[in-house]
């Protein structure tokens, strides 16, 4: 089974600071990594994917995320944090290649604020 | 081109009543997907569907919850009848193949508080 530990249910940053959003998945299998953005009172909206590609992964709205395997991470950055970047932030696991579109796994979650 | 669609938005009812959810999808995404999202959490599957034919609902309560998805195109999803516990935000999802690029489009969600 797959499953994503998202260290860190709130994360405080300043307005133009580094953010990091820490993400540690289980996977059986060479696993598809994801992290979407959840806004106050609308659906998940993904930032970025990993698909067995190029392990550095650049998103929208200036956000990357890397996959290590040696670490089992794939933690979310995004060099200077916007007052628009409040928002929940979730990380996401499925198997991936040839086992089709099975479920997605989220984490719990990372609640992201933004100090002005 | 459109989103994945669902109604109503938000649903306040009083326990032990029914209520239904709808979703349509991105047009020409064969798999469709319900999750269950409870405050503070991350989604959780409910159903999944293949066109139109569960191919997971290992997580549904089934004494309680249904859903169909006919013709393979809009699905909805029932409480019936409906628990405190069940207050929650139901989101519907679709994704375009069926050989796992993974990434899931999701619509707003419907909010539910059961009183």
């Amino acid at each position: 089974a797959q499953s994503v530990t998202q260290l860190g249910s709130h994360v405080s940053v300043s307005e133009g600071a580094l953010v990091l959003l820490r993400c540690n998945y289980s996977s059986s299998v060479p696993p598809y990594l994801f992290w979407y953005v959840q806004y106050p009172n609308q659906g998940l909206q993904l930032l970025l994917k990993y698909t067995s590609a190029a392990t550095l992964v650049k998103g929208i709205n200036g956000f990357e995320a890397e996959f290590k395997k040696s670490e089992t991470s794939f933690h979310l950055t995004k060099p200077s944090a916007h007052m628009s970047d409040a928002a929940e932030y979730f990380c996401a696991v499925t198997r991936g290649s040839n086992f089709g579109n099975e479920k997605l796994t989220f984490g719990t979650g990372t609640r992201l604020t933004i100090i002005p | 081109e459109a989103g994945v669609v669902q109604s109503p938005r938000y649903k306040i009812i009083e326990k032990k009543q029914p209520v239904a959810f709808w979703c349509n999808p991105i047009s020409g995404h064969n798999t469709l997907y319900w999750y269950l999202q409870n405050l503070g959490q991350g989604p959780e599957l409910l159903i999944r569907y293949e066109n139109e034919e569960a191919v997971d609902d290992s997580q549904l309560p089934k004494d309680r919850f249904s859903a169909e998805r006919l013709k393979g195109v809009d699905s909805t999803l029932k409480i019936q009848p409906a628990e405190l516990g069940d207050s929650a935000v139901y989101l519907c999802a679709s994704s375009p193949d069926t050989m796992g690029t993974g990434e899931l489009f999701f619509g707003e969600g419907s909010r539910l508080t059961v009183l």
